[in-house]
């Protein structure tokens, strides 16, 4: 069946510029984690989805990061104002219970 | 100190050796364990999980957790070529975030 899948794949961007990332959970999933992955500093837990509801955003780093997700569906994760720091491969998950997630390709972002 | 360690050393040994990786941990509320391989340029991929204390075996794949010591471990028989990945080891306790740790790249040389 269909995996998690994520667009772009990659993205090149401006400093001061507004990005967002997609994420499509595999059919079925309840819940829907975004993870940041920096060169040395491993995956960083950044936001988890419950449904359509977000009872922890506790790992998003600052106010320029925001995500939504609709229908129990589709994720965006939002970077406003990007900085150089926010380069990074973003990576989505999705799971039905809360033991094992199944990841997604991941989009690559670079801010210039 | 972080919750969760692995050494991110490369590991390089011949085909068919056996590949031994490991973690600690640091919070005792971990219950769920879970071994992820990712190829480069690719996103992690479940390699094995197991609840609690024990082994599981899955092929030439073996994952151990000694909560007591709070110490897992992996165990890859008769490596590969295409064994050659990043192994990221992950845990839960029940906050529905996994806590990893910054993973070993094995090259198995053929």
């Amino acid at each position: 069946g269909a995996g998690v899948s994520q667009s772009p794949s990659n993205k090149v961007t401006e400093k001061g510029k507004d990005v967002e990332l997609r994420c499509d959970p595999i059919s079925g999933h309840t819940a829907l984690y975004w993870y940041r992955q920096s060169l040395g500093q491993g995956l960083e837990f950044l936001i988890y989805f419950q449904g359509n509801s977000a009872p922890d955003k506790s790992g998003l780093p600052s106010d320029r990061f925001s995500a939504e997700r609709t229908g129990g569906s589709v994720s965006t994760l939002t970077i406003q104002r990007t900085q150089q720091e926010d380069s990074a491969v973003y990576l989505c998950a999705s799971s039905w219970g809360q033991e094992t997630q199944y990841f997604g390709p991941g989009t690559r972002l670079l801010v210039l | 100190q972080k919750e969760v360690e692995q050494d991110p050393g490369p590991l390089s040994v011949p085909e068919g050796a056996i590949v031994s990786l490991n973690c600690t941990y640091s919070n005792s509320a971990f219950q769920y364990f879970m071994w992820y391989r990712q190829y480069s340029r690719k996103g992690p991929e479940l390699l094995m999980y197991t609840y609690s204390s024990g082994n599981k075996e899955d092929g030439r794949f073996t994952a151990q957790v000694d909560k007591s010591s709070k110490y897992i471990s992996l165990f890859i028989r008769d490596s590969q070529p295409s064994d050659s990945a990043t192994y990221l080891c992950a845990m839960n306790g029940g906050n529905n975030r996994l806590a990893f740790g910054k993973g070993n790249q094995v090259v198995v040389i053929p």
